[in-house]
């Protein structure tokens, strides 16, 4: 069974620094690209960053780049995102997301999500 | 950045009823684009992908067309377990981005 759980997830005043994790299980973590996805409370779903199964490709949204890092660790089984430079706009529940790819047509979706893990930056 | 424009942004609906929600994008997508269902407190579940191909397990009442720029998710009956909020989410280009939600709520 695919699962996918966050962890690292609290309170932090503005200017913070904060690590997500996301430990997976139940797939070969190493053949899959990963992303985050925020949601903030009452709000819609925000792509935050994506890493390829390498790690050799990370892209960001413009809203975190330059501050947020995301890495992995294929030993591990584990999926990072290093949160600096923390905002009040940057208080979300964030979500691990495994990014699928079917061949031969390349159609691409997020099919497993982990919990959340809710990061509330305040004062 | 490609914006998905969503309507409406709620609605209600009785059970049995027959449900539509558009999704627009601000340039064409092809078929890069994915419909999920999010329920109060829960991770968002993935329906449909590459615009009409149906997840494995979801229920044959959803089902998603389009392509270019327009794209609707239909349930053809709605149940109770249907009530809930639905996102579109494009893969044609990086940001990748959601449109802002389809609140389905009982009439």
């Amino acid at each position: 069974e695919v699962q996918l759980v966050e962890s690292g997830g609290g309170l932090v005043q503005p200017g913070g620094s904060l690590r997500l994790s996301c430990a997976a299980s139940g797939f070969t973590f190493s053949s899959y690209e990963m992303n985050w996805v925020r949601q903030a409370p009452g709000k819609g779903l925000e792509w935050v960053s994506y890493i390829s199964s390498s790690g050799s490709t990370i892209y960001y949204a413009d809203s975190v780049k330059g501050r947020f890092t995301i890495s992995r660790d294929n030993a591990k089984n584990s999926l990072y995102l290093q949160m600096n430079s923390l905002r009040a706009e940057d208080t979300a529940v964030y979500y691990c997301a495994r990014d699928r790819w079917i061949v031969p047509a390349a159609m691409r979706n997020f099919d497993y999500w982990g919990q959340g893990t809710l990061v509330t930056v305040s004062s | 950045a490609i914006q998905l424009t969503q309507s409406p942004s709620s609605l209600s609906a009785s059970v049995g009823d027959r449900v539509t929600i558009t999704c627009r994008a601000s340039q064409g997508i092809s078929s890069a684009l994915a419909w999920y269902q999010q329920k109060p407190g829960k991770a968002p579940k993935l329906l449909i992908y590459d615009a009409s191909s149906l997840e494995s397990g979801v229920p044959s009442r959803f089902s998603g067309s389009g392509s270019g720029t327009d794209f609707t998710l239909t349930i053809s009956s709605l149940q109770p377990e249907d009530f809930a909020t639905y996102y579109c989410q494009q893969f044609n280009n990086y940001p990748l981005t959601f449109g802002g939600g389809t609140k389905v709520e009982i009439k």
